[in-house]
């Protein structure tokens, strides 16, 4: 069983839709990450949040925008995506107090873009 | 910047045998450390192994052993015994202590067979 939760695990939308993808982890770890994963491709960090603040942007495109209501969750809000934006996103999370501790990561959430 | 190297697209090692993954890396940081992550097709990424820079000791996880050779920024993997379980996609990750940012490799996909 994983540690880090993201549902749904597929989501099919068009082009006009707003979805939005959720992750949850209950580890008391205080980063979590979102991840693009291209088929046979490594994972793409898009965002990293430290203590709920966003810490990183991966010069990611508007119509990804992510949210971390509080220490345990991390969403991304989709609207107006484009065909090139289906991949599968990976959810990770890490304890921040030491830079060495490894990422755990969800089972992503499979989208697809009409 | 950092980058990642596995030289090896496609691996393929029979059932009970000993398989070795390659893995380079380039950086001018001191403070970092070395993962192997496993993906196989049901998608989740999972922590194999972990080395820290500063240890020269090789880790070792059950049937999973590195091969860190510092000087030669050289992080290979060994899979002793290897089980068909093991057929997966492997990542090498380099994490930067001053980042914290995870930056994999592009990926080794192996087959194991019976």
């Amino acid at each position: 069983d994983t540690e880090v939760t993201q549902t749904p695990k597929h989501l099919v939308m068009g082009m006009t839709n707003k979805k939005s993808l959720k992750c949850e982890q209950h580890m008391g770890h205080r980063a979590m990450y979102w991840y693009k994963q291209k088929a046979k491709k490594p994972p793409e960090l898009m965002f990293v949040y430290s203590y709920e603040k966003l810490s990183i942007n991966e010069s990611v495109p508007s119509r990804f925008s992510p949210e971390c209501p509080n220490s345990s969750l991390l969403n991304l809000h989709l609207h107006a995506l484009q065909p090139e934006d289906s991949a599968l996103y990976l959810c990770a999370s890490s304890q921040l107090e030491l830079n060495n501790q490894p990422q755990h990561f969800g089972d992503g959430t499979r989208l697809s873009i009409l | 910047a950092q980058t990642v190297t596995q030289s090896q697209p496609e691996m393929s090692v029979q059932e009970a045998e000993t398989v070795t993954l390659s893995c380079t890396y380039d950086t001018s940081e001191s403070d970092y450390y070395l993962f192997w992550y496993k993906q196989p097709p049901s998608r989740q990424m999972i922590l194999v192994i972990r080395q820290e820079a500063y240890k020269q000791q090789n880790a070792t996880e059950n049937r999973f052993s590195v091969n860190f050779q510092k000087a030669a920024k050289s992080f290979s993997l060994k899979i002793s015994d290897s089980q068909l379980g093991d057929a997966a996609m492997y990542f090498c990750a380099y994490l930067s202590g001053n980042t914290g940012k995870l930056i994999f490799g592009q990926g080794t996909t192996l087959q194991v067979k019976p």
